[in-house]
């Protein structure tokens, strides 16, 4: 069975840029989430989609952000413009169920630089 | 609001040697608390997790006790193998209701095992 994957796995663009992460959850799951880690700090939570609505995107930073996920499959998520802060490692999980007990399975994430 | 916090690394250990590594929380009620770990140049995958108060997670000579009355998730190992080395990740989910399987993490603590 294949696993969560990401494209691209690093990035490096240019302040002002667009860049567009993508992440194909495992098949069957329903639930897919966008995680972030800046660096030296805690992975912080994104969004969350069931199928393709978002569930919850309480953790997007800001409208340079965007997140799909049409026909509930793969997902994308777009930086626009992309400004410094924004470099880190982008992971994607997902889940059958979304709950207590919820067991998530990564990517290998997406290394984003912007210079 | 809900919150992990564990030991900084980096943390280096010789082979064989035995493994703490600390991990409190804040959380309202009772969460689920996970441990991540990222090997070099794959994604996070769960090691191990535990749903209740004094259950014990195990897994790959890994163990963590959840102890309520410490709010504590400390994983330990017996004896740790060059293997092992990778960056160890806190977490939990929030029993509260609102939350969807989001994972809340700590900054993760990087383990090197030399031969």
């Amino acid at each position: 069975e294949a696993g969560v994957t990401q494209f691209p796995s690093h990035s490096v663009i240019e302040k002002g840029q667009t860049v567009t992460l993508r992440c194909d959850p495992i098949s069957g799951h329903d639930n897919l989430y966008w995680y972030r880690r800046v660096m030296g700090k805690e992975i912080k939570f994104l969004l969350h989609f069931v199928k393709e609505s978002k569930q919850d995107e309480s953790g997007m930073p800001n409208n340079r952000f965007l997140a799909e996920r049409t026909g509930g499959t793969y997902s994308t998520l777009k930086v626009q413009p992309a400004e410094l802060e924004d470099s880190g490692v982008y992971f994607c999980a997902s889940s059958q169920e979304a709950g207590f007990y919820t067991e998530a399975f990564f990517g290998q994430g997406t290394r984003l630089t912007v210079v | 609001g809900n919150s992990v916090t564990q030991m900084e690394g980096p943390v280096t250990l010789s082979e064989e040697a035995f493994l703490t590594i600390n991990c409190t929380y804040t959380a309202t009620g009772y969460p689920s608390l996970f441990w991540y770990v990222q090997y070099p140049g794959e994604g996070l995958q769960l090691l191990l997790k535990a749903t209740k108060a004094d259950d014990k997670g195990s897994n790959k000579g890994f163990e963590a006790t959840y102890r309520k009355e410490t709010t504590s998730f400390h994983l330990e190992k017996g004896s740790v193998q060059v293997s092992d080395s990778a960056v160890y990740f806190c977490a939990l989910i929030g029993d509260d209701g609102g939350s969807q399987g989001n994972l809340i993490f700590g900054k993760g603590t990087k383990l090197s095992v030399k031969p």
